[in-house]
């Protein structure tokens, strides 16, 4: 199936630890994005790469290190995690182009003990 | 700050009527306009984008523009209780050079009793 598929779909882990998110689209998407939705259900952008070129990155602490080995690839790697950490995220794609909607991943439900 | 704008509900209607849903935007320059459904415990999920002012139907869905007033807003015909989600609006705005950055509101939990 064409999709974006994010794995893992949940992450149950301690504060302190260090966590990866993978996210791979086979729609041909060259833009790709994570984004952050909290307890209130706000989605909030964190990250956007172009063709593998980090083109947004919002106010979001250090620890958060995204990766993109290829366009259809876009990583997530979290250090030293905090409880403020628990959250949705999602990863999405697009055409790089204004008119184009994004499409998004089944996301990853992260928890922090 | 860009900023979008939705009444965060609940809106709750009956089965069968018409839901309107509606969202502002503070980006002048903004182009592009989506509606997105997000079904409890699920990712969103894009049903109407809108380019220019005006409406566009698509099935029970019609989206409709006014730029001059920052509006987009939502019309869900003869509403079902499948219907009832959180629907977000999002808003696609020039970033710099061309890269495009989507907004969303916080979105308007819509609930269709049987």
């Amino acid at each position: 199936d064409t999709a974006v598929s994010q794995t893992p779909k949940y992450l149950v882990t301690q504060m302190g630890n260090d966590k990866s998110i993978k996210c791979e689209q086979n729609l041909g998407h060259d833009t790709m994005y994570w984004y952050k939705q909290d307890s209130k259900k706000f989605l909030k952008i964190m990250f956007s790469y172009n063709n593998k070129e980090l083109i947004i990155n919002e106010t979001v602490p250090n620890r958060f290190s995204p990766k993109s080995p290829d366009k259809a690839h876009l990583n997530l790697h979290i250090n030293s995690l905090e409880l403020g950490d628990s959250a949705v995220y999602f990863c999405a794609s697009s055409r790089t182009d204004s008119n184009q909607p994004q499409h998004f991943g089944d996301g990853t439900r992260l928890s922090i003990l | 700050q860009k900023e979008v704008e939705q009444n965060s509900g609940p809106l709750s209607v009956p089965e069968g009527a018409i839901a309107s849903l509606n969202c502002t935007y503070s980006d002048r320059v903004s182009q592009s306009f989506f509606w997105y459904r997000q079904y409890s415990g699920k990712s969103p999920e894009l049903i109407m984008s809108i380019y220019s002012n005006g409406d566009k139907e698509d099935g029970r869905f019609t989206a409709q523009l006014n730029k001059a007033s920052q509006y987009v807003s939502l019309l869900i015909r003869d509403s079902q209780p499948s219907d009832s989600a959180t629907y977000l609006c999002a808003v696609n705005g020039d970033s710099g050079g061309s890269n495009y950055k989507l907004t969303f509101g916080k979105g308007t939990l819509l609930t269709v009793n049987p």
